[in-house]
């Protein structure tokens, strides 16, 4: 039972153009969100996050955006660079479990970044 | 410099054997964690350790422990009961045990092949 879901597996854009990344949740306890990068054979590095009592959060050409009702939240690059090319992982963490910070991770989508 | 450091970066073994993957951080982080990744799949999680002498298992812990004697150093063992152990080995760990909004941060994780 995937409970955050990145239903696109790969994604192609243009250098300097708007890069959007997607992940739905169904698990409607989930109130923290975290954006992950990860290169290969690296490990995963934090990029940005989200607390459910907000809707954006911005830090440079990151944008998160978090749509409760829809259980939707999407990640905004702009522009994107070719170094941004990567795996890109939604997490979510539950905060019913307090103490226990376990996150649930989406299969990530590949993101890459055109020349 | 601090960090969160996992060794070896490659790993063989043959099938029926146990092998002890390191991790290691020097960022006093209170909270630690092992992570798996498979191909198309998201980080699932095996156990979690929140403080030293005290662990939790996570969604796919069979086959699988760890210690947490310091609060530096969280070893994760794959036994031979683990039916397919051939994955990328993630450790993570977060400062403050019991803040979720506190973030993990990963280190550079160590493939582990079964021959």
């Amino acid at each position: 039972d995937q409970q955050v879901k990145q239903n696109s597996p790969s994604l192609s854009v243009q250098e300097g153009r708007i890069s959007i990344l997607n992940c739905d949740y169904t698990n409607s306890m989930f109130d923290y969100f975290l954006w992950y990068k990860k290169y290969p054979a690296e490990g995963p590095t934090f990029l940005i996050s989200i607390s459910s009592i907000k809707d954006k959060n911005e830090d440079g050409r990151f944008t998160v955006f978090l749509n409760k009702s829809a259980k939707h939240l999407s990640l905004h690059i702009v522009p994107s660079q070719p170094g941004d090319s990567a795996v890109y992982f939604c997490a979510a963490r539950d905060i019913s479990n307090f103490g226990n910070e376990k996150l649930t991770f989406g299969t990530g989508t590949r993101l890459t970044i055109i020349p | 410099d601090g960090g969160i450091t996992q060794s070896p970066k490659y790993l063989f073994r043959k099938e029926g054997q146990n092998v002890t993957l390191s991790c290691e951080q020097n960022l006093n982080h209170d909270a630690m964690y092992w992570y798996r990744q498979d191909p198309g799949q998201g980080l699932r999680l095996i156990y979690y350790s929140q403080i030293v002498n005290d662990f939790q298992k996570g969604d796919i812990a069979e086959g699988y422990s760890v210690s947490r004697e310091k609060k530096e150093s969280f070893p994760l063992t794959v036994t031979s009961a683990q039916k397919n152990p051939t994955a990328f080995y993630l450790c993570a760990s977060s400062l403050l045990a019991g803040v979720f909004t506190d973030t993990q941060y990963f280190g550079p994780g160590t493939r582990l092949t079964v021959l």
